[in-house]
């Protein structure tokens, strides 16, 4: 079956420092990983995606991840965060593939807490 | 342009009553995802549904819980008798055509306390 396991359930960080939030999988068929933020009384948004090809994807505000097939991972990072960062983190990987005519089932983490101080 | 509404935002209930959800989708998106979060737990797929139609409610309890997307009006997720443990929050999500990887957008969700 497949899993998701953030390490981390909170992160704290001071504002411009660089952060990583980890996020680990299993899965014995084609990998699609997501990450998605919910800042406070929100709706989870997505942040960046990885379906195939560079295993560096980046978000349109600074922040990016790797897909690292051999250690089964796919985790968060940001070189230099803002107080406007806090929120809370979910990494998730879709359980369905396109063979199978799948849709959007994801399998999420328990999700990460960070929290930028001044 | 509203992005996907829940309702209520809060929800009371005491054990035994009935709950009832409620999940309208972006405009335009005719495809709806309900999951469920327990605390210090992540999201928990639910059930997924077109209009009019169940998908996949492989996650859904086998009692008590059901979800509809009817042709008119939003999605209804409704707990009959409900139970301490179904206090959760509770998350709906949509995308437009429900191809695989297509970006879903979530609402706020519906914070369920079961006294």
């Amino acid at each position: 079956a497949q899993s998701v396991t953030q390490l981390d359930s909170q992160v704290p960080v001071f504002e411009e420092a660089p952060v990583e939030l980890r996020c680990n999988y299993s899965s014995s068929v084609s990998v699609y990983l997501f990450w998605y933020v919910q800042y406070p009384n929100q709706g989870l948004q997505l942040l960046l995606k990885y379906l195939s090809g560079s295993t560096l994807v980046e978000s349109i505000n600074g922040f990016e991840a790797e897909f690292n097939k051999s250690q089964t991972s796919f985790h968060l990072r940001k070189p230099s965060v803002h107080i406007s960062d806090t929120a809370e983190y979910f990494c998730a990987v879709n359980s369905q593939t396109s063979f199978s005519g799948g849709y959007n089932k994801l399998i999420f983490g328990a999700g990460t807490r960070l929290a930028v101080h001044p | 342009n509203a992005g996907v509404m829940q309702n209520p935002r809060h929800l009371v209930r005491r054990r035994g009553q009935e709950a009832r959800l409620r999940c309208s989708p972006m405009k335009g998106h005719s495809h709806v995802y309900w999951y469920r979060q327990l605390p210090e737990e992540g999201l928990k797929f639910m059930v997924y549904l077109q209009k009019e139609n169940i998908i996949d409610e492989s996650g859904m309890p086998k009692e008590r819980f059901s979800a509809e997307f009817p042709k008119e009006g939003p999605s209804i997720l409704r707990i009959q008798q409900v139970v301490r443990g179904d206090s959760a929050a509770y998350f709906c999500a949509s995308s437009p055509t429900g191809q695989i990887n297509e970006k879903l957008f979530f609402g706020s969700g519906t914070q369920l306390s079961v006294l």
